[in-house]
């Protein structure tokens, strides 16, 4: 079955404990990418990665680090988590040329 | 920065209605979709419009893209409860995604 994949689903943490959320696809998809979701705000993205080894910055990328070394994977670090990053947390896929992407479920992280 | 604007922010009617949802930008996109979302899962792609004017149909769900590709629409003909969600629009530039802050939708039987 094609899907995207994320773990955690949920984390709580403290402010300052590092933390790794991950992400596979098992589409081929070249393209990937890290939304937040919050409130009113809609979705917002924070890294983007056209493919292995090619990463660029999205709307908020503050306090976010990404790597892409595989083509499946695509994980999010926080190095350093404060309260304002708790927030619901999207990864996604898609082929480069058209852009459909696939969402993963979710991952809801709350940052005491 | 929020460069898409969707109206309304909610919308409750009665099954049977039609409706009509809008994603306002003053800026141009390459392409532009429209997603469905439901409680605790991920948004589900409905439609892609990538050509100024197009209009794409899907069952009782009519898209359209405007004519400067800054704006688009999406229309609901007599509206079911299995309709009922948080619908999104996204503007894609340069590799980049911007999503409105949605639609929250609700069709009571």
């Amino acid at each position: 079955e094609a899907q995207v994949t994320q773990n955690p689903r949920y984390l709580i943490t403290v402010t300052g404990k590092k933390l790794t959320v991950t992400c596979s696809q098992n589409m081929n998809h070249e393209y990937m990418s890290w939304y937040r979701q919050d409130p009113g705000l809609g979705l917002r993205q924070i890294y983007y990665s056209m493919n292995v080894e090619v990463t660029d910055k999205g709307d908020v990328p503050e306090g976010y680090k990404v790597s892409r070394k595989e083509k499946r994977n695509f994980p999010l670090i926080l190095e350093s988590p404060s309260p304002n990053q708790t927030s619901l947390y999207f990864c996604a896929s898609s082929l480069f040329l058209t852009y459909e992407q696939y969402f993963g479920p979710g991952t809801r992280l709350t940052v005491t | 920065t929020q460069l898409l604007e969707q109206s309304p922010q909610f919308l409750s009617i009665q099954e049977g209605e039609n409706l009509t949802v809008y994603c306002n930008s003053s800026s141009v996109f390459s392409s532009l979709q429209w997603y469905r979302q439901e409680p605790g899962e991920g948004p589900v792609l409905l439609v892609t419009v990538v050509t100024g004017g197009e209009v794409k149909k899907l069952k009782r769900l009519t898209f359209q893209f405007g004519d400067a590709r800054k704006d688009s629409s999406l229309h609901i003909t007599a509206a079911q409860p299995g309709d009922t969600g948080l619908y999104l629009c996204a503007g894609s530039n340069f590799n980049k995604f911007y999503f409105g802050s949605g639609t929250k939708l609700n069709v009571k039987p």
